[in-house]
């Protein structure tokens, strides 16, 4: 599976938009980028995912970069509940349905 | 709306016992996944099944081995514990493979 960099950390304030990004240059043409998320003594919950076009969804936006080596989750407006760690994986549809996960980036949210 | 159900939610064993997890998929979802999450550790994937055979197979000790039932719950046995097994065991489902993966509230195995 290509690998994703993520920051560490990122910080916000309440009812702020949050921008998450993440770089993924060794994406293959048959990869779509996963958003899950992961709140405190919680399992992971998922959230978007894409392959080539923006999308959206009840919970966040997901931004793709034209040639795909990188993407941006979008919050729009934070909530406490939004703290957790946020993951970007990269799933090949025609490889396997495994979700692998690396180190995400984990998301504080101030009132 | 039903969710992904893990049977027992806490574990104590002890060195070189057995155990066994179970997972209740949500209903009409064919695919059953399990992961493993050690303490401060990202989840680690170890093995699915789709149904009712083997789909995937990640980093799962042959200590362990998981099978999925005709009713498409999905048990996890795991023998001759070892202190490194203590972690967070999730179980996640969906539906034909799909993109979109639901998971339960976990099994916290301790192992002492």
């Amino acid at each position: 599976d290509a690998k994703t960099t993520q920051p560490n950390s990122m910080e916000s304030n309440e009812e702020e938009p949050v921008h998450l990004p993440c770089n993924h240059s060794t994406i293959s043409g048959t990869d779509y980028i996963h958003w899950y998320r992961q709140l405190p003594s919680q399992g992971p919950e998922y959230v978007i995912h894409g392959l080539t076009s923006n999308v959206n969804n009840r919970m966040a936006s997901l931004a793709i970069a034209e040639d795909r080596k990188s993407s941006t989750l979008i919050l729009h407006r934070a909530t406490l509940r939004d703290a957790a760690v946020y993951y970007c994986i990269l799933r090949d549809s025609q490889a396997g349905t495994a979700l692998i996960f690396g180190k995400g980036t984990t998301l504080s949210v101030s009132s | 709306a039903a969710g992904v159900i893990q049977s027992p939610r806490h574990l104590i064993k002890e060195k070189r016992e057995t155990a066994t997890l179970k997972c209740y998929p949500i209903p009409r979802h064919d695919t059953v996944y399990w992961y493993q999450q050690g303490p401060g550790q990202d989840p680690q994937f170890l093995i699915s099944f789709y149904e009712k055979m083997q789909s995937d197979k990640g980093s799962i000790p042959d200590r362990f081995s998981a099978q999925q039932f005709s009713d498409y719950h999905s048990e996890l046995n795991m023998s001759s514990l070892e202190l490194g097994d203590s972690a967070l065991y999730f179980c996640a489902s969906s539906s034909d493979r799909g993109h979109e993966q639901y998971f339960g509230p976990g099994t916290r195995l301790t192992v002492t």
